[in-house]
Parts: C-alpha cells; sequence; structure tokens
C-alpha cells in the first residue's frame, strides 16, 4: 500500500460546480496536510495546509482532515475555468499524492 | 521577500553527458533544501534533501547526486545521463522555524536525455 494515495482524475466539471478532491493516507503520524495546484509546465503551488484534523476555509477553498478515517480532501466552490491544474496533497516532504487533473469546462 | 530561482527551464541532453541544475533561494537562511523529480503523470519523488551546506541526503538510490556549497544554493548533478533520467525537475525550500512545514517550489526545469 503506498503511502499516499490519490485518485488521478481526470475531473471534469462545468463551471460553477462544488469540486471535491480526496487523498487517503496510512501513516497515523502525519500532522501537516498540504495541498498544492500545479498549472502545466509549472512548479507546485501551496493552495492550504492543516494541522491536525479539522477544516480550513480561505475563500472558496475548503481544506478538510479526519485523522480518524486517515482522510483528506479539498472542496473547491463555484470552480472557475482558471482552477483547472493538477492539484496534490501532501504530508512531508517525501510524501506527496500523485495528484488529480481538474478540468472546469466553461 | 523570499523567492527561488531554478534553471535552466528547459534541457535536452544526449545520453551518457554530464547534467547540473541549479537551485537559489533568496532572502532566507538556513533554509531545508530539496530536489524533485516529477515524470508524466506521477506524483513528486524525492530526490535529495539538505539542512545545512554540505549535508545531503539521498532518499533514492540512483544515477544522480547533490551537493550544496553555499547556505541557499543547491545542484543536481549527473556524470552520465540514462534515458530513465528524463523528466521535471524542481527544486524546493522550506523554513526550519517556520511551523507549517510548506515547500515552496521553483518553476522547474524539463530534461529530455535522448
Amino acid at each position: 500500500q503506498k503511502e499516499v494515495e490519490q485518485d488521478p482524475g481526470p475531473l471534469s466539471v462545468p463551471e460553477g460546480a462544488i469540486v471535491s478532491l480526496n487523498c487517503t493516507y496510512s501513516n497515523s503520524a502525519f500532522q501537516y496536510f498540504m495541498w498544492y495546484r500545479q498549472y502545466s509546465r509549472k512548479g507546485p503551488e501551496l493552495l492550504m495546509y492543516t494541522y491536525s484534523s479539522g477544516n480550513k476555509e480561505d475563500g472558496r477553498f475548503t481544506a478538510q482532515v479526519d485523522k480518524s478515517s486517515k482522510y483528506i480532501s479539498l472542496f473547491i466552490r463555484d470552480s472557475q475555468p482558471s482552477d483547472s491544474a493538477t492539484y496534490l496533497c501532501a504530508m512531508s516532504a517525501a510524501y506527496f499524492g500523485s495528484g488529480t487533473k481538474l478540468n472546469v469546462k466553461p | 521577500s523570499q523567492t527561488i530561482h531554478q534553471w535552466p527551464a528547459t534541457l535536452v541532453q544526449p545520453v551518457g553527458s554530464p547534467l547540473s541544475l541549479e537551485c537559489t533561494v533568496e532572502g532566507t537562511s538556513n533554509p531545508n533544501l530539496y530536489w524533485y523529480r516529477q515524470a508524466a503523470g506521477r506524483g513528486l519523488q524525492l530526490l535529495f534533501y539538505s539542512v545545512g551546506i554540505g549535508q545531503i541526503s539521498s532518499e533514492v538510490p540512483q544515477n544522480l547526486s547533490a551537493s550544496r556549497p553555499q547556505d541557499r544554493q543547491f545542484i543536481l548533478s549527473s556524470k552520465k545521463l540514462l534515458l530513465s533520467d528524463s523528466g521535471f525537475y524542481l527544486c524546493a525550500w522550506n523554513s526550519r522555524q517556520q511551523e507549517t512545514m510548506s515547500y515552496t517550489f521553483g518553476s522547474g526545469t524539463r530534461l529530455t536525455v535522448v
């Protein structure tokens, strides 16, 4: 079993839809949970991070951590074509998900 | 503000040739530095990390090496490239003083070995 599992997609949604991106992990010692957005041929950029369990909201983005289930989510409300990118979850330097490619259609 | 520079942006090299990719960070001191490779459609594979000058930890044994000759400079090298070394190479840094542990990435080098 991989330490971090992420559905590769691609995920295609219409503009304005609510998007749910998810990762599961196996190591219960992970405490920091990060979401990165990567546009094509660019380096990843940090979107959000959370520490331990709970929710964190930043504009249209909400990060959710359920440590009991070892499951993290990123929700995007009112998705825009500019949100089209690959989204990677991460728990530490060595543990990144493989990324979910999101396409938001106008 | 802190910035990270990585070059070149693209590189095409023949099999068996040497490689040197450079990464520098500005606006911070004593950063942790990282080299990653991202193969097409795959996640980030941590190759090397460094917590200080001359201190290099290798995560995956392979045809590559790393060096940190200065506090804010990190170099990825190879003596003889293989076809399998092709990929998107990313440098990243974070601060040991920050609690977030989040990483800031450079813009990447796309390496094609032919």
